[in-house]
C-alpha cells in the first residue's frame, strides 16, 4: 500500500452517530494532517497532529496518532448531514529538505443521512 | 477570513496548447504549492515554492511545467504543451510557515484537455 491509506473507503451513517476513519502510512513523519473536501471543491484543513503528540481535539473532531503502528484515526462525534464529504489524511515527512510537501491518501467518502 | 483564490475555475484547452493557471495565495504566506487531482484519484503534490524559487518538485513536474511568482500576489502554474493526461483538478495552496504547518487550499481549477 502507499503512504497515507485510509479505510474505510466509504462510510455511511445516520445523523447523530459517530464516524471513525483510519489512516496508515509508511515513512517517518513530521506531522499528519486531516483535510475535508466537499464534492468538487477545494480541501479544507481540519486538524494537524505532530509526531510527538498522541491525541488532539478540535470541536467534534478527535484525532489519534500511533507512530509505532504508523496509523492515525479521525473521529467525528455526533455527525451532521453537513459533515458529508471526503476526508483525507496527509503526511509531511520527517527531516530532509521538505518544505511541507503533503502526501495524501485515497480518502474516505463519508455520507451522513439526515 | 483570508482565502486562496484561483482562476479560472474551469479551463478547456486543446492538446499541445499552453495553459496558465493562476492563484492568489494568502497575503502574508511565504510557502506556495501546486497539487493536482485526477478524477477519482489521490491528490498529488507537484511543486513547492519558497523565497522565489522551487524548493521541491515531484516526478510529475517535468520540463513541461513551470511556476512563477510574477509579482507580490500572484502565483502561476504553466503547462507548456498540454497532454490528455494533464486533465485534472489543479489546486494551489499556501502556508505561512511551511513544514509542520497547515496549508490553505484554493477551490481549484478544473483543466480539461481535449
Amino acid at each position: 500500500s502507499q503512504q497515507g491509506e485510509e479505510d474505510p473507503q466509504a462510510l455511511s451513517i445516520q445523523e447523530g452517530e459517530n464516524a471513525t476513519m483510519n489512516c496508515s502510512y509508511k515513512t517517518s513523519i513530521n506531522n499528519l494532517q486531516w483535510y475535508r473536501q466537499n464534492s468538487g471543491r477545494g480541501l479544507v484543513h481540519l486538524i494537524l497532529i505532530r509526531s510527538n503528540e498522541r491525541e488532539k481535539h478540535s470541536g467534534r473532531l478527535r484525532v489519534t496518532l500511533d507512530t509505532s503502528k504508523k496509523s492515525s484515526s479521525l473521529l467525528i462525534t455526533a455527525s451532521r448531514a453537513a459533515d458529508t464529504a471526503s476526508y483525507f489524511c496527509a503526511t509531511v515527512p520527517r527531516g530532509g529538505t521538505s518544505y511541507g510537501k503533503l502526501t495524501f491518501g485515497q480518502g474516505t467518502i463519508l455520507t451522513v443521512h439526515p | 477570513e483570508p482565502e486562496v483564490t484561483q482562476t479560472p475555475s474551469h479551463q478547456v484547452t486543446q492538446m499541445g496548447q499552453e495553459v496558465i493557471l493562476r492563484c492568489v495565495p494568502i497575503s502574508n504566506h511565504l510557502y506556495f504549492y501546486w497539487y493536482r487531482q485526477i478524477l477519482g484519484q489521490k491528490v498529488e503534490f507537484l511543486v513547492s515554492f519558497y523565497n522565489n524559487e522551487i524548493s521541491e518538485k515531484s516526478e510529475i513536474f517535468d520540463d513541461q511545467f513551470s511556476v512563477e511568482r510574477p509579482d507580490g500576489s500572484n502565483f502561476t502554474l504553466k503547462i507548456r504543451s498540454t497532454k490528455l493526461e494533464d486533465s485534472a483538478m489543479y489546486f494551489c495552496a499556501s502556508s505561512e510557515l511551511g513544514q509542520g504547518h497547515e496549508q490553505y487550499f484554493g477551490p481549484g481549477t478544473r483543466l480539461t484537455v481535449t
